[in-house]
């Protein structure tokens, strides 16, 4: 597509429940990252792909969290015992290669947990 | 769609009018930087990007200062317009030119 396209754009989940939160980056880019933004605030970092590999993952708050690109395109984060705190919106971005010239955010999914 | 910034500082302005939207960024080593905007249940939109070589950059009705001895950043916008208000951040890369931090952002809103 010509975006990138993150679904669901909302979910709902009670407390304990597992998510998987899916995001598909522009065609041949190569860098995608996910990020975090809570209400009143900017997006908090959780981690980057080049490729297939996690480069970084220092911004995953703890080990419920993990994130995967086995093929180098579409990528799945994955939320273990959700717990009410984890509620915010989940931003996934693409670039061609990695930060400079920035990148192109999808619209996010909003995930609540009750 | 979620609604960011209800807690943001906020910037209102009149239709018309300049804006000057400022943030502070930590890294001092920091070599880029990028201003980006957000409407409500959208993701950040790219608006422009500045060198730290660079003093000043201009795009279309948009200005980025930037302040290396302060470590700030400014966005300017022309003539603001109703389709300009929304939640605004600045970001600055990482030394390895891997990936953004994200300041916290201010919302602007325009009047009719």
């Amino acid at each position: 597509g010509a975006g990138v396209s993150q679904t669901p754009s909302n979910k709902v989940t009670e407390k304990g429940k597992y998510v998987e939160l899916r995001c598909d980056p522009i065609s041949g880019h190569t860098a995608l990252y996910w990020y975090r933004q809570s209400l009143g605030q900017g997006p908090e970092f959780l981690i980057y792909f080049q490729g297939t590999g996690a480069a970084d993952d220092s911004g995953l708050p703890n080990d419920r969290f993990f994130a995967v690109r086995p093929e180098g395109s579409v990528s799945t984060l994955k939320i273990q015992r959700t717990e009410r705190g984890d509620s915010a919106v989940y931003l996934c971005a693409s670039s061609p290669t990695g930060a400079y010239y920035g990148y192109t955010f999808g619209s996010g999914t909003r995930l609540t947990v009750v | 769609g979620e609604s960011v910034g209800l807690h943001l500082p906020t910037l209102s302005v009149q239709e018309g009018d300049n804006s000057i939207i400022n943030c502070a960024y930590s890294n001092s080593a920091s070599d880029y930087f990028i201003w980006y905007k957000q409407e409500s249940g959208k993701g950040p939109q790219f608006i422009i990007d500045i060198r730290s070589n660079m003093d000043k950059r201009q795009g279309q009705r948009v200005t980025v200062l930037l302040n290396k001895t302060v470590k700030h950043l400014s966005l300017q916008i022309a003539a603001t317009q109703p389709g300009d208000s929304a939640v605004y951040f600045c970001a600055e890369i990482d030394n390895a030119g891997n990936m953004l931090t994200f300041g916290g952002g201010t919302r602007l809103m325009v009047k009719p």
